[in-house]
């Protein structure tokens, strides 16, 4: 069975601070790693994909598949990260393509 | 181009009752999948269309069936509710079945 999970209900961070969101999964096969952000009032967009590499908006994200861990993470946070963020799964088989797992998602609030 | 339209954003229906909610895709996709998402929880996977037939389904009952038109526009219906099918309701289009997925606003269901 398909699990992810991230430990934070709510992470609060400082402006110019670094941010850490930590997701972790559980699944056998070769898994597809996504970040989804959905800032106040708006509706949930894709932050980063694993496959993608890139970064957005400053943040990063590594798969490490020996502690299978996909975690979030930008230098100097920005009052305009303050966010729930979701970290989400997708299984690399063809009977699983269409469906996202979803952790239960972390509240990010930047103070200044 | 308006995104991912899903109607109504809320609703109030009485246990027992039928409800139908309605998404039209972005433009150029062709895959919807439906979510549900409990308060305080991430979305969970209820199923996927894809060339008008039903493709992936989660763990969901019977009393959740969908379809899906010729316009790619989709319909999530739910049988029999219960109180515990109070939720937001998000709708997710995609240009194919892997590729990432547009989220909608959501419909807001509250089952009384």
């Amino acid at each position: 069975a398909q699990r992810v999970t991230q430990p934070e209900k709510l992470l609060s961070v400082f402006k110019g601070a670094p941010v850490e969101l930590k997701c972790n999964y559980s699944y056998s096969g070769s898994p597809e790693l996504f970040w989804y952000v959905q800032y106040s009032r708006q509706r949930l967009q894709l932050l980063l994909r694993h496959i993608s590499r890139e970064s957005i908006k400053g943040f990063t994200a590594d798969l490490n598949k020996g502690e299978t861990s996909f975690h979030l993470k930008k230098p100097f946070a920005q009052e305009e990260d303050s966010a729930m963020y979701y970290c989400a799964l997708r299984a690399g088989t063809t009977d699983s393509w269409g469906k996202l797992q979803f952790g239960a998602g972390t509240q990010v609030v930047v103070t200044p | 181009d308006a995104g991912v339209t899903q109607s109504p954003t809320h609703l109030i229906k009485t246990r027992g009752q039928q409800v139908t909610l309605r998404c039209s895709p972005k433009s150029g996709h062709d895959t919807v999948s439906w979510y549900q998402q409990a308060l305080g929880q991430g979305p969970q996977f209820i199923f996927q269309y894809y060339e008008e037939e039903e493709r992936q389904r989660g763990n969901f009952p019977d009393r959740f069936s969908g379809h899906q038109f010729p316009n790619y526009s989709s319909e999530l219906n739910v049988n029999a509710l219960l109180l515990g099918d109070s939720a937001l309701y998000l709708c997710a289009s995609s240009p194919g079945t892997v590729y990432g997925y547009t989220f909608g606003s959501g419909t807001r269901l509250t089952v009384v």
